[in-house]
């Protein structure tokens, strides 16, 4: 089955410890991208990368950090989480940058930051 | 499970033209919010239009409006006037209201404006 992953679904935990959220897609895309989502905002894009060792930044990267080292994973680092990191996290993938295909949502990682 | 449907992956119009993007969901709650995300190519998302369950009035922002038929489960975004900016993937959203744990959302409907 077509899908991304993301794990934890759920994870509290305190200001300034490291946490990594992980995402995973088996369907070989090359285009992977991380957002948040915060009520009223919608959702907003923290990093993106469309190939293996390209990532670059989209609109609300402070505080966070990536790694493309393989096609499938594309992680999401916190080094330093702070309250205002409290966030829905979403991973995506696709084939392309700007193709015709349709992106696919992971199923959302709850982060609370205390 | 819930689930979101957008029937129709790929749609054209002209410009000036009306054009209406269809969503159905399926869901045994009561209470929840819907989402309409437009996503240009440069792959931001961003909101265009989110319903409460519990509202009767449809939403509406400026060209943009839903015919929101809870009975039905059907949540359709109308664009009015339309404009070769409003070219971009159309997600539509479900999420609880009370646990705002998870998003679903729909496979996206790609919409060409065309001068």
């Amino acid at each position: 089955e077509a899908q991304v992953t993301q794990n934890p679904r759920y994870l509290i935990t305190v200001t300034g410890k490291k946490l990594t959220v992980t995402c995973s897609q088996n369907m070989n895309h090359e285009y992977m991208s991380w957002y948040r989502q915060d009520p009223g905002l919608g959702l907003r894009q923290i990093y993106y990368s469309m190939n293996v060792e390209v990532t670059d930044k989209g609109d609300v990267p402070e505080g966070y950090k990536v790694s493309r080292k393989e096609k499938r994973n594309f992680p999401l680092i916190l080094e330093s989480p702070s309250p205002n990191q409290t966030s829905l996290y979403f991973c995506a993938s696709s084939f392309f940058q700007g193709s015709t295909d349709t992106q696919y949502f992971g199923p959302g990682t709850r982060l609370t930051v205390l | 499970a819930q689930t979101v449907t957008q029937s129709q992956p790929e749609m054209s119009v002209q410009e000036a033209e009306t054009v209406t993007l269809s969503c159905t969901y399926d869901t045994s709650e009561n209470n929840y919010y819907l989402f309409w995300y437009k996503q240009p190519p440069s792959r931001q998302m961003i909101l265009v239009i989110r319903q409460e369950a519990y509202k009767q009035q449809n939403a509406t922002e400026n060209r943009f409006s839903v015919n929101f038929q809870k009975a039905a489960k059907s949540f359709s975004l109308k664009i009015s006037d339309s404009q070769l900016g409003d070219t971009a993937m159309y997600f539509c959203a479900f999420m609880y209201m009370n646990r705002d744990d998870k998003i679903i959302f729909g496979k996206g409907t790609r919409l060409h404006i065309l001068p």
